[in-house]
């Protein structure tokens, strides 16, 4: 199956600073990625979609400015928070999905445990 | 408006005892249901899809529509089926009058299947 990669791991950054974290397709051009956090023993949270070539589209009381999207290629999509507050700690998980096929299974990635200090 | 519910977050059954892991949707077109799995420690991953009609690691799913549901089921429950049980549903968002949409995967809150030894 195909298979999305998501970098880093884990990280750990202060308060105040920004955290970059990376997803990408190896074996497939992906449009459209998926951006969810997930908090501790929750569910998904699917917080923004992310278009290639477009601006990212963002679910209600998610702050745009806040988690910064791009998707510069069909095989790259990252998202960046900014300016990171304690409340930011959370895993982020990535995914990809071929939109136009109703039956088009999605692909995670491994997600990112961001711990802010 | 699509919608998923999972009414159980958590679920504790014993080895060898049967498994339903109930799933509801509301969509008012023609669905496509998935249930996604994630073991400890690992990426969410497919378990299966409605259109296959398949038993994977003994799970299987009916679709039924009267009573839109989608429950996940196992006649005997082993040890290694303890994970976060995701029910999913594919619809069409958006649209023009060509036909032209996206399709969107809405998924369920979730459910913490706990297999007791």
């Amino acid at each position: 199956g195909a298979v999305v990669s998501q970098h880093p791991s884990r990280v750990i950054c202060k308060s105040g600073t920004s955290v970059k974290i990376e997803c990408r397709s190896l074996d497939f051009q992906a449009t459209t990625m998926f951006w969810y956090r997930q908090f501790p023993k929750q569910s998904l949270m699917l917080m923004a979609t992310s278009n290639e070539g477009s601006k990212a589209t963002y679910e209600q009381g998610v702050e745009k400015d806040k988690f910064l999207i791009n998707h510069a290629s069909l095989t790259l999509s990252t998202l960046t928070v900014t300016s990171a507050h304690p409340e930011d700690s959370s895993f982020y998980i990535c995914s990809a999905r071929e939109v136009r096929n109703a039956k088009a299974e999605a692909f995670f990635g491994q997600g990112t445990r961001l711990t802010v200090v | 408006a699509q919608r998923v519910t999972q009414p159980e977050k958590l679920l504790s059954v014993f080895k060898g005892a049967p498994v339903e892991l109930k799933c509801n949707y509301s969509y008012s077109g023609s669905p496509e249901l998935f249930w996604y799995v994630q073991y400890s420690r690992q990426r969410l991953q497919l378990l299966l899809r409605h259109i296959s009609r398949e038993s994977i690691k003994g799970f299987t799913a009916d679709l039924n529509k009267g009573e839109t549901s989608f429950h996940l089921k196992k006649p005997f429950a082993q040890e290694e089926d303890s994970a976060m049980y995701y029910c999913a549903l594919s619809g069409l968002s958006g649209g023009s009058p060509s036909g032209a949409g996206s399709y969107q995967l809405t998924f369920g809150k979730g459910t913490k299947l706990s297999v007791i030894p």
